[in-house]
């Protein structure tokens, strides 16, 4: 079975200031990884994904996330944050089994960006 | 536009009164599903569909009903709500059930009194 531990479920930040948003999981077998953004009354948004190739994921608006396989690790981060990234981020896990579509959400980390 | 359409946004009811939330998808996709999230628990998945008149249990799928009936409507079904129902409810696409990234609604707000 899998899961996903996010372990914060708070970061407050300083705007221009780096973040990482900290995301771990467990599976018995190879997986998809996932980040989602949620923006306040919205639905959940794509940010980024891993599915195989270089562990290096980047979105379009700067955050980037990092497949580390020996721990388990998909952690979020972004050099420079922005008001406008102020929302909550969900990591999720997909076995290569089941596809992508069936996923294990993390319970959220809320950021807040300072201005 | 493409979009996923859940009606409504927000509902109050009361306990046994039987009520439908619509989903509703204009992009031709094979996948649907529904989730709900409550704090501290992130999002869990209640049934999903992987085509028309294929429909499976998620993770906590007891107390609800759905259909797939045709390719773009996927209706969450309460057959008799209790407050424990209460929730953000959401319903998400995508184009078939392997990787293609998943399209949600603007989610609906349920309070069962």
């Amino acid at each position: 079975a899998q899961s996903v531990t996010q372990l914060d479920s708070q970061v407050p930040v300083f705007e221009e200031a780096p973040v990482e948003l900290r995301c771990n999981y467990s599976s018995s077998v190879s997986v998809y990884l996932f980040w989602y953004v949620q923006y306040p009354n919205q639905g959940l948004q794509l940010l980024l994904k891993y599915l195989s190739g270089s562990t290096l994921v980047e979105s379009i608006n700067g955050f980037e996330a990092e497949f580390n396989k020996s721990q388990t690790s998909f952690h979020l981060r972004k050099p420079s944050v922005h008001i406008s990234d102020t929302a909550e981020y969900f990591c999720a896990v997909s076995d290569q089994w089941t596809g992508a579509n069936n996923l294990f959400f993390g319970t959220g980390t809320r950021l807040t960006v300072i201005p | 536009e493409a979009q996923v359409t859940q009606n409504p946004r927000y509902l109050i009811t009361v306990t046994g009164k039987k009520l439908t939330v619509t989903c509703s998808q204009n992009m031709n996709h094979e996948y649907m599903s529904w989730y709900r999230q409550d704090p501290g628990l992130g999002l869990r998945q209640i049934y999903y569909s992987m085509n028309v008149e294929v429909t499976d249990k998620g993770d906590v799928p007891e107390g609800y009903k759905v259909s797939r009936k045709e390719k773009r409507n996927f209706p969450l079904i309460l057959e008799s709500p209790s407050p424990n129902q209460t929730s953000l409810y959401f319903c998400a696409s995508a184009r078939t059930g392997g990787v293609s990234p998943l399209h949600f609604g603007n989610g609906t707000r349920l309070t069962v009194t």
